[in-house]
């Protein structure tokens, strides 16, 4: 079974333009969650989806979305980038409430 | 919201000796603790987790305690290698419609000199 994919493995950005981050999950798993990982703040929680519906968000501005697919597949899109906003993010799939999360590789982000 | 405190941020031990690492958690309704190993330039890996149901769990060299009471849970490696080498995550989860979220601690720099 293929694990977590997220594409591209890296980005280069500039402050202000906008960046879309995608995230296939295992097959048969119905929740992706995503999350920003920084040397200093560690691992912290974006949002997280099950069945096409966002279920939960976290403490992130209204820049940071994304969107489940039919298919299970998540997108997350960054707006108007910051230089903070360089990080590696990374999504998590389960088959959904009470299972294991598996990670992606993550895609690693630099602002300039 | 959940807040999760892990110590120690980095620790060294000889080949063969034991590690702990221990974290806090903040919210009584956790019910969820998992354990992520996260190697230099790799994806975080499951390497154990517990439900609040439950005090104490093993897997080969590699063990979790919790304690409900004190809000606090502990990962422990016996006999460990220099493979053991990594980065070390707790995290918490409320469970229910918030089991996706999880609340991770800072960080554990596990060192295993041969």
């Amino acid at each position: 079974k293929a694990g977590v994919t997220q594409t591209p493995r890296y980005l280069i950005k500039t402050r202000g333009q906008q960046v879309t981050l995608s995230c296939s999950p295992i097959s048969g798993h119905r929740s992706v969650s995503w999350y920003q990982q920084t040397p200093g703040q560690g691992l912290q929680f974006l949002f997280e989806y099950f069945s096409e519906t966002q279920r939960n968000k976290g403490n992130f501005p209204g820049r940071f979305s994304g969107r489940q697919f039919s298919n299970s597949r998540s997108e997350m899109n960054v707006s108007t980038l910051e230089l903070g906003d360089s990080a590696l993010y990374l999504c998590a799939s389960s088959l959904g409430p009470g299972n294991i999360q598996y990670f992606g590789a993550g895609t690693r982000l630099s602002v300039l | 919201g959940e807040n999760v405190e892990q110590h120690p941020s980095t620790l060294s031990v000889q080949e063969g000796d034991s590690a702990v690492i221990k974290c806090t958690y903040s919210d009584s309704a956790s019910n969820y603790f998992p354990w992520y190993k996260q190697e230099l330039g790799k994806r975080p890996q499951l390497i154990i987790d517990i439900r609040s149901n439950v005090g104490e769990k093993k897997d080969q060299r590699i063990a979790v305690t919790l304690n409900k009471t004190a809000k606090h849970f502990s990962l422990h490696i016996t006999e460990t290698q220099p493979e053991d080498s990594a980065v070390y995550f707790c995290a918490a989860s409320i469970g229910g419609t918030s089991y996706g979220k999880l609340t991770f601690g800072q960080g554990t720099i596990l060192t295993v000199h041969p």
